[in-house]
């Protein structure tokens, strides 16, 4: 079934740990995206990437890396992880940049 | 920046009957496009309904409709015959048309919808 495929689905990790969660699409999309899901704040974007070997940073950046090295992957990493960015992760993706996004199922991340 | 707002933290209903969600924003940009998502218990983010802001008539899904009022800056969604499946989170979402994706979506807090048997 084409979609999206995030990985893992959850996760608990220590502080100052380094975490990637990976984001795999299969529908040749070139536009990709990372939120995080914050109790009583909505989604709010990370980073985005209108096509392979571009990325830019969204209007919560700070502690995130991205890289798109190809069409169909899009992962975020964490370089030292603290307990603010526990959160629920998704990624999303758009067959150009202005269409409608479709979500993977999200990842739960809790840093203790 | 654009700023979406849904007035409603949380609403209730009976099975069956027609509810109306609400969405307002804000933003200074002429072309952008309107989303609803819903996200249900198993967490997963369905998008509802699109609506284009230069088009004129309201966007219709089966079950779901808007109304888009441009000049008040207002975007409801509209559930008619609800069902106990409707039960979920609804989020509004604001995009700006032609920004090459820097920007994304924008969200709402959310409207926690409860329909009862």
């Amino acid at each position: 079934i084409a979609g999206i495929t995030q990985a893992p689905t959850s996760q608990i990790l220590a502080a100052g740990r380094r975490m990637t969660l990976r984001c795999t699409q299969d529908m040749r999309h070139n536009a990709m995206y990372w939120y995080r899901q914050d109790l009583g704040l909505g989604l709010r974007l990370i980073h985005y990437s209108n096509t392979a070997g571009t990325t830019g940073k969204g209007e919560v950046p700070d502690g995130y890396s991205v890289s798109r090295a190809n069409t169909d992957d899009f992962p975020l990493t964490l370089a030292s992880a603290v307990p603010s960015q526990t959160s629920v992760y998704f990624c999303a993706s758009s067959e150009q940049a202005d269409q409608p996004q479709h979500f993977g199922d999200g990842t739960r991340l809790s840093i203790l | 920046a654009q700023t979406v707002t849904q007035s409603q933290p949380e609403m209730s209903v009976q099975e069956a009957e027609t509810v109306t969600l609400s969405c307002t924003y804000d933003t200074s940009e002429s072309n952008y496009y309107l989303f609803w998502y819903k996200q249900p218990p198993s967490r997963q983010m369905i998008l509802v309904i699109r609506q284009e802001a230069y088009k004129q008539q309201n966007a219709t899904e089966n079950r779901f409709s808007v109304n888009f009022q441009k000049a008040a800056k207002s975007f409801s969604l509209k559930i008619s015959d609800s069902q106990l499946g409707d039960t979920a989170m609804y989020f509004c979402a604001f995009m700006k048309q032609g920004r090459g994706g820097a920007d994304g979506l924008t969200f709402g807090k959310g409207t926690h919808l409860i329909i009862q048997p």
